[in-house]
């Protein structure tokens, strides 16, 4: 149990258009999901919290405008890059928590990779 | 501060052989959560092993085991007889409560190659 998917797994789009990336965890209800960037050989940065039926909480330095969240049910978050740019190629990862508490664990995603041309 | 720091970049161990990735973390907290994840090169994070900050054993999973020391806020990660297939990304992280919300921070992970 606990898999989470992600959807696209890569993406290649043209500067200036947006990219949907889908986050659904698959076998059970996801309260909270995190939405993470990773560049290349770095570690997890994480970009923002969202609940379920709130909006999101962006960590500093993360824009809101550009990075639009929404976790409109239990099971699927999505993140879009808005008028993306080179600079916003990257790996998302998004992973999922449950309320369940035996779990303490974040359950990943497999990740996706953006590239903007 | 960092709230996770890895001061390996790199690790290389023998087939076969037991490798310690080490761990820091930084808290103020007294409940907190301890996490190592592993990133093979296709990106996915695997979860290893989790240990709570009142658990009082240090956790075992397996060929991993987690050598908690509180007092030195560190979290080691112990896999013994290590395997080729060990060859990955290896990431702490740590789980805090920050204003009603769980948050985790990842330190910068340790590359650890296993040689045959």
């Amino acid at each position: 149990g606990a898999v989470v998917s992600q959807h696209p797994s890569r993406v290649i789009c043209k500067s200036g258009t947006s990219v949907k990336i889908e986050c659904r965890s698959l076998d059970f209800q996801a309260t909270t999901m995190f939405w993470y960037r990773q560049f290349p050989k770095k570690s997890l940065m994480l970009m923002a919290t969202s609940n379920e039926g709130s909006k999101a909480t962006y960590e500093q330095g993360v824009e809101k405008d550009k990075f639009l969240i929404n976790h409109a049910s239990l099971t699927l978050s999505t993140l879009t890059v808005t008028s993306a740019h080179p600079e916003d190629s990257s790996f998302y990862i998004c992973s999922a928590r449950t309320s369940d508490s035996s779990y303490n664990e974040q359950f990943f995603g497999p990740g996706t990779r953006l590239t903007v041309l | 501060a960092q709230k996770i720091t890895q001061t390996q970049p790199g690790m290389f161990v023998q087939e076969k052989e037991a490798v310690t990735l080490d761990c820091t973390y930084d808290t103020s907290d007294q409940s907190y959560g301890l996490f190592w994840y592993k990133q093979p090169s296709s990106g996915e994070m695997i979860f290893l092993i989790y240990q709570g900050s009142y658990d009082e054993q240090n956790a075992t999973e397996g060929r991993y085991s987690l050598n908690f020391q509180k007092a030195r806020k560190s979290a080691n990660l112990v896999i013994s007889a290590s395997q080729l297939g060990d060859s990955a990304m290896y990431f702490c992280a740590m789980r805090e409560r920050e204003r009603n919300f769980n948050k985790f921070y990842f330190g910068s992970g340790t590359k650890l190659n296993v040689k045959p």
